[in-house]
C-alpha cells in the first residue's frame, strides 16, 4: 500500500509568514490529497491534486506533486492562527477509483505563532 | 453544506461488549468508509463500502468487525466483541466517483 510520510513533524512560525509541509509515498499514485485536522476533530479535506497534474491553487494553499520523485509539498501563505493544526497527505491504496481506501501520513503538526 | 454526521460522539464500553457507530454519510454519496486513530497515532483505513457490499478491507478489518447500510440513510461499523485496543476515534467519510473522502466528526470510542 502507498505510504504517505509528511515532514517535518513539527512546525512553528509567526503569522503573516509562509509554511511548507512536504510529503513523499512509495509507488505510484493516481492522486494525493491533503487533510487538515484540528486537534481531538475530524478531518477537512484542503485540496486534491492528480498524478497527471503538477501544481493545484485553492485560495491561500497551494500544491505541488512530483511524480518522479514521489512527492507533494503543501504551501500555506499568510499564516494565520486559525492554521494551527495537523496537516495529512494521504494516497489511495489501489488504482484510485471510488472506493479505494486512503493511506495517510504521520502528519505535521503546524504551530502559527500570532 | 452537506456533511457527513456520526452518532454518538462519544461512547464507554466494557471489554467483551459489542458496540456500533452510526454514521450518516452525505446524500449523493455512493462509496462510504470507515476510518480509525489511536491516540496519538495516523489515521488507518479499516473498509470501503460500495453498492451494498464491501470494496475494500485492510488487515485491521478482521472477523470482529462488520458494515451494514441497513437503510437508504446510515451507515454503520458494528464490533462485536471490544477489545482494549480498539479504543480509539472512528471516523467515517464518504465520496462520490471523484475520489475526494468528505470524514465525519468522528466517535471516540474508550474501551474499559
Amino acid at each position: 500500500s502507498q505510504q504517505g510520510e509528511e515532514d517535518p513533524q513539527a512546525l512553528s512560525i509567526q503569522e503573516g509568514e509562509n509554511a511548507t509541509m512536504n510529503c513523499s509515498y512509495k509507488t505510484s499514485i493516481n492522486n494525493l490529497q491533503w487533510y487538515r485536522q484540528n486537534s481531538g476533530r475530524g478531518l477537512v479535506h484542503l485540496i486534491l491534486i492528480r498524478s497527471n497534474e503538477r501544481e493545484k491553487h485553492s485560495g491561500r494553499l497551494r500544491v505541488t506533486l512530483d511524480t518522479s520523485k514521489k512527492s507533494s509539498s503543501l504551501l500555506i501563505t499568510a499564516s494565520r492562527a486559525a492554521d494551527t493544526a495537523s496537516y495529512f497527505c494521504a494516497t489511495p491504496d489501489r488504482s484510485g477509483g471510488g472506493a479505494d481506501g486512503l493511506t495517510f501520513g504521520k502528519g505535521t503538526h503546524l504551530i502559527i505563532q500570532p | 453544506e452537506p456533511e457527513v454526521t456520526q452518532t454518538p460522539s462519544h461512547q464507554v464500553t466494557q471489554m467483551g461488549q459489542e458496540v456500533i457507530l452510526r454514521c450518516v454519510p452525505i446524500s449523493n454519496h455512493l462509496y462510504f468508509y470507515w476510518y480509525r486513530q489511536i491516540l496519538g497515532q495516523k489515521v488507518e483505513f479499516l473498509v470501503s463500502f460500495y453498492n451494498n457490499e464491501i470494496s475494500e478491507k485492510s488487515e485491521i478489518f478482521d472477523d470482529q468487525f462488520s458494515v451494514e447500510r441497513p437503510d437508504g440513510s446510515n451507515f454503520t461499523l458494528k464490533i462485536r466483541s471490544t477489545k482494549l485496543e480498539d479504543s480509539a476515534m472512528y471516523f467515517c467519510a464518504s465520496s462520490t466517483a471523484q475520489e475526494t473522502q468528505y470524514f465525519g466528526p468522528g466517535t471516540r470510542l474508550l474501551v474499559l
